[in-house]
Protein backbone atom coordinates (compact mmCIF):
# COMPACT_ATOMS: atom_id res chain seq x y z
CA UNK A 1 0.00 0.00 0.00
CA UNK A 2 1.16 3.58 -0.99
CA UNK A 3 2.41 5.79 1.94
CA UNK A 4 0.23 8.46 3.37
CA UNK A 5 1.57 12.29 4.69
CA UNK A 6 -0.92 13.86 7.19
CA UNK A 7 -0.19 16.67 9.96
CA UNK A 8 0.34 15.64 13.37
CA UNK A 9 -2.37 18.06 14.51
CA UNK A 10 -4.58 20.57 13.65
CA UNK A 11 -7.30 22.85 15.63
CA UNK A 12 -10.99 23.60 14.71
CA UNK A 13 -13.61 26.38 16.35
CA UNK A 14 -16.84 24.15 16.95
CA UNK A 15 -19.71 25.02 14.39
CA UNK A 16 -17.07 25.64 11.92
CA UNK A 17 -15.96 23.09 8.77
CA UNK A 18 -12.52 20.98 9.57
CA UNK A 19 -10.71 20.40 6.47
CA UNK A 20 -7.91 17.61 6.95
CA UNK A 21 -5.13 17.01 4.23
CA UNK A 22 -3.75 14.18 3.01
CA UNK A 23 -0.80 13.28 0.41
CA UNK A 24 -0.41 9.82 -0.81
CA UNK A 25 1.50 10.85 -4.00
CA UNK A 26 2.54 7.26 -4.76
CA UNK A 27 -0.88 6.10 -4.62
CA UNK A 28 -1.71 3.51 -7.67
CA UNK A 29 -4.05 3.18 -9.79
CA UNK A 30 -6.10 0.85 -8.27
CA UNK A 31 -6.20 2.40 -4.79
CA UNK A 32 -8.69 3.52 -3.11
CA UNK A 33 -8.43 6.27 0.11
CA UNK A 34 -9.89 5.42 3.26
CA UNK A 35 -9.89 8.18 5.63
CA UNK A 36 -10.93 6.52 9.94
CA UNK A 37 -11.13 8.06 13.10
CA UNK A 38 -10.59 7.36 16.55
CA UNK A 39 -11.63 8.81 19.87
CA UNK A 40 -10.03 8.41 22.75
CA UNK A 41 -10.28 5.07 24.11
CA UNK A 42 -11.94 3.34 21.65
CA UNK A 43 -11.77 1.52 18.36
CA UNK A 44 -11.02 2.72 14.90
CA UNK A 45 -14.60 4.29 12.77
CA UNK A 46 -14.83 4.28 9.02
CA UNK A 47 -16.01 7.64 8.03
CA UNK A 48 -15.41 7.83 4.05
CA UNK A 49 -13.81 5.92 0.86
CA UNK A 50 -13.17 7.01 -2.33
CA UNK A 51 -11.44 5.70 -5.81
CA UNK A 52 -11.36 9.08 -7.93
CA UNK A 53 -14.66 11.35 -7.54
CA UNK A 54 -15.38 13.04 -4.77
CA UNK A 55 -17.48 11.60 -2.02
CA UNK A 56 -20.31 12.61 0.61
CA UNK A 57 -22.02 10.87 3.46
CA UNK A 58 -23.73 11.73 6.26
CA UNK A 59 -20.59 12.11 8.19
CA UNK A 60 -17.68 13.70 6.33
CA UNK A 61 -17.01 14.54 2.41
CA UNK A 62 -14.05 13.17 0.78
CA UNK A 63 -12.48 15.55 -1.93
CA UNK A 64 -9.38 14.25 -3.99
CA UNK A 65 -7.61 16.10 -6.28
CA UNK A 66 -7.55 15.09 -10.11
CA UNK A 67 -4.10 13.39 -10.14
CA UNK A 68 -5.44 11.54 -6.93
CA UNK A 69 -1.76 12.52 -5.91
CA UNK A 70 -4.33 13.96 -2.28
CA UNK A 71 -7.35 14.11 -0.83
CA UNK A 72 -9.04 16.48 1.94
CA UNK A 73 -11.67 14.86 4.53
CA UNK A 74 -13.89 17.79 5.44
CA UNK A 75 -16.32 17.90 8.59
CA UNK A 76 -18.68 20.43 7.44
CA UNK A 77 -19.75 21.71 10.90
CA UNK A 78 -17.39 20.11 13.81
CA UNK A 79 -18.35 19.75 16.92
CA UNK A 80 -17.04 18.83 20.36
CA UNK A 81 -17.76 15.15 19.72
CA UNK A 82 -15.54 15.32 16.68
CA UNK A 83 -12.35 15.60 18.22
CA UNK A 84 -10.51 12.40 17.49
CA UNK A 85 -7.12 11.61 15.52
CA UNK A 86 -7.79 10.92 11.57
CA UNK A 87 -6.16 8.06 9.94
CA UNK A 88 -5.79 8.61 6.33
CA UNK A 89 -5.16 5.30 4.51
CA UNK A 90 -4.83 4.06 1.18
CA UNK A 91 -5.42 0.63 -0.06
CA UNK A 92 -5.99 -1.64 -2.79
CA UNK A 93 -9.42 -3.23 -3.10
CA UNK A 94 -10.61 -7.16 -4.75
CA UNK A 95 -9.41 -10.06 -4.60
CA UNK A 96 -5.97 -11.59 -4.13
CA UNK A 97 -2.75 -10.09 -2.47
CA UNK A 98 -3.32 -9.22 1.25
CA UNK A 99 -4.84 -5.65 0.92
CA UNK A 100 -7.14 -6.38 4.17
CA UNK A 101 -4.39 -4.84 5.46
CA UNK A 102 -4.95 -1.78 6.89
CA UNK A 103 -2.00 -0.01 7.85
CA UNK A 104 -2.41 3.01 10.34
CA UNK A 105 0.15 5.35 10.30
CA UNK A 106 -0.11 7.88 13.55
CA UNK A 107 -2.97 10.52 11.40
CA UNK A 108 -4.24 13.81 12.37
CA UNK A 109 -5.47 14.89 15.67
CA UNK A 110 -7.92 17.13 15.43
CA UNK A 111 -8.73 19.20 18.46
CA UNK A 112 -12.14 21.06 18.08
CA UNK A 113 -12.91 23.55 20.59
CA UNK A 114 -15.83 25.24 21.80
CA UNK B 1 -27.78 -4.74 14.89
CA UNK B 2 -24.86 -5.05 17.33
CA UNK B 3 -21.51 -4.26 16.40
CA UNK B 4 -18.51 -5.95 17.06
CA UNK B 5 -18.13 -7.01 20.31
CA UNK B 6 -14.71 -7.24 22.46
CA UNK B 7 -14.32 -8.76 25.94
CA UNK B 8 -13.09 -8.02 28.29
CA UNK B 9 -13.01 -4.05 27.97
CA UNK B 10 -9.43 -4.21 30.57
CA UNK B 11 -7.24 -6.83 31.20
CA UNK B 12 -5.22 -6.92 33.76
CA UNK B 13 -2.10 -9.69 34.14
CA UNK B 14 0.99 -10.16 36.10
CA UNK B 15 4.47 -11.29 34.05
CA UNK B 16 4.13 -15.02 32.81
CA UNK B 17 0.10 -15.24 33.14
CA UNK B 18 -1.97 -15.99 29.94
CA UNK B 19 -4.33 -13.59 28.72
CA UNK B 20 -7.50 -14.33 26.78
CA UNK B 21 -8.94 -11.81 24.52
CA UNK B 22 -12.41 -12.25 23.02
CA UNK B 23 -14.37 -11.06 20.13
CA UNK B 24 -17.10 -11.21 18.45
CA UNK B 25 -17.32 -10.10 15.09
CA UNK B 26 -20.66 -8.20 13.49
CA UNK B 27 -23.61 -10.44 12.19
CA UNK B 28 -23.13 -11.69 9.53
CA UNK B 29 -19.78 -11.54 9.17
CA UNK B 30 -17.37 -14.16 8.59
CA UNK B 31 -13.80 -12.74 8.68
CA UNK B 32 -11.87 -11.74 12.29
CA UNK B 33 -8.62 -9.43 11.90
CA UNK B 34 -6.70 -8.40 14.85
CA UNK B 35 -4.73 -4.88 15.70
CA UNK B 36 -2.58 -4.10 18.40
CA UNK B 37 -1.96 -0.71 19.30
CA UNK B 38 0.82 0.05 21.51
CA UNK B 39 1.02 3.51 23.25
CA UNK B 40 1.25 6.60 21.04
CA UNK B 41 1.47 4.34 17.73
CA UNK B 42 -0.83 3.70 15.19
CA UNK B 43 -2.55 0.67 14.73
CA UNK B 44 -0.74 -2.44 13.39
CA UNK B 45 -2.43 -5.79 11.65
CA UNK B 46 -1.78 -8.90 13.58
CA UNK B 47 -3.56 -11.70 12.57
CA UNK B 48 -6.58 -12.49 9.64
CA UNK B 49 -9.19 -14.93 10.23
CA UNK B 50 -12.11 -16.93 8.61
CA UNK B 51 -14.29 -19.83 10.39
CA UNK B 52 -11.96 -22.53 11.74
CA UNK B 53 -8.55 -20.65 9.44
CA UNK B 54 -5.66 -19.03 9.76
CA UNK B 55 -5.50 -17.12 6.54
CA UNK B 56 -2.35 -14.72 7.58
CA UNK B 57 -0.72 -14.18 10.86
CA UNK B 58 2.70 -12.55 9.21
CA UNK B 59 1.98 -9.62 11.96
CA UNK B 60 1.67 -11.97 14.71
CA UNK B 61 4.86 -12.48 17.52
CA UNK B 62 6.39 -15.51 16.33
CA UNK B 63 6.13 -16.53 20.05
CA UNK B 64 3.73 -16.41 23.08
CA UNK B 65 0.53 -15.46 20.37
CA UNK B 66 -1.49 -17.58 18.97
CA UNK B 67 -5.28 -16.81 17.54
CA UNK B 68 -8.58 -18.40 16.93
CA UNK B 69 -11.59 -18.35 15.12
CA UNK B 70 -13.72 -21.48 15.69
CA UNK B 71 -16.49 -22.64 13.90
CA UNK B 72 -18.62 -21.52 16.97
CA UNK B 73 -18.19 -18.95 19.26
CA UNK B 74 -15.98 -15.87 19.24
CA UNK B 75 -12.46 -15.58 17.88
CA UNK B 76 -9.95 -16.00 20.61
CA UNK B 77 -6.39 -13.92 20.75
CA UNK B 78 -4.02 -15.50 23.03
CA UNK B 79 -0.92 -14.23 24.83
CA UNK B 80 0.84 -16.79 26.92
CA UNK B 81 3.31 -15.81 29.70
CA UNK B 82 2.87 -12.27 29.32
CA UNK B 83 5.74 -9.56 29.49
CA UNK B 84 5.63 -5.66 30.20
CA UNK B 85 6.19 -4.98 26.54
CA UNK B 86 2.89 -6.54 25.79
CA UNK B 87 0.98 -3.84 27.53
CA UNK B 88 -1.25 -2.30 24.76
CA UNK B 89 -4.55 -1.77 22.99
CA UNK B 90 -5.52 -4.95 20.99
CA UNK B 91 -8.60 -4.06 18.65
CA UNK B 92 -10.83 -6.10 16.70
CA UNK B 93 -12.24 -5.68 13.40
CA UNK B 94 -14.64 -7.97 10.85
CA UNK B 95 -15.74 -7.61 7.65
CA UNK B 96 -18.19 -9.45 5.20
CA UNK B 97 -15.05 -10.38 2.88
CA UNK B 98 -12.08 -9.35 1.30
CA UNK B 99 -13.25 -9.19 -2.39
CA UNK B 100 -15.83 -7.64 -4.64
CA UNK B 101 -17.85 -4.64 -3.77
CA UNK B 102 -15.59 -2.23 -1.56
CA UNK B 103 -18.32 -1.49 1.01
CA UNK B 104 -17.92 -5.80 1.99
CA UNK B 105 -14.52 -5.60 1.96
CA UNK B 106 -15.36 -2.78 5.45
CA UNK B 107 -13.79 -3.75 8.51
CA UNK B 108 -15.54 -2.61 11.59
CA UNK B 109 -13.95 -2.20 14.55
CA UNK B 110 -14.75 -3.59 18.11
CA UNK B 111 -13.93 -1.12 21.24
CA UNK B 112 -10.88 -2.92 22.20
CA UNK B 113 -9.08 -4.47 25.15
CA UNK B 114 -7.17 -2.88 27.19
CA UNK B 115 -4.28 -4.93 28.25
CA UNK B 116 -1.83 -3.98 30.98
CA UNK B 117 0.85 -6.39 32.62
CA UNK B 118 1.98 -5.53 35.85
Amino acid sequence: DAKTTQPTSMDCAEGRAANLPCNHSTISGNEYVYWYRQIHSQGPQYIIHGLKNNETNEMASLIITEDRKSSTLILPHATLRDTAVYYCIVRVEGSGGSNYKLTFGKGTLLTVNP
Amino acid sequence: NAGVMQNPRHLVRRRGQEARLRCSPMKGHSHVYWYRQLPEEGLKFMVYLQKENIIDESGMPKERFSAEFPKEGPSILRIQQVVRGDSAAYFCASSGGTSGRADYNEQFFGPGTRLTVL
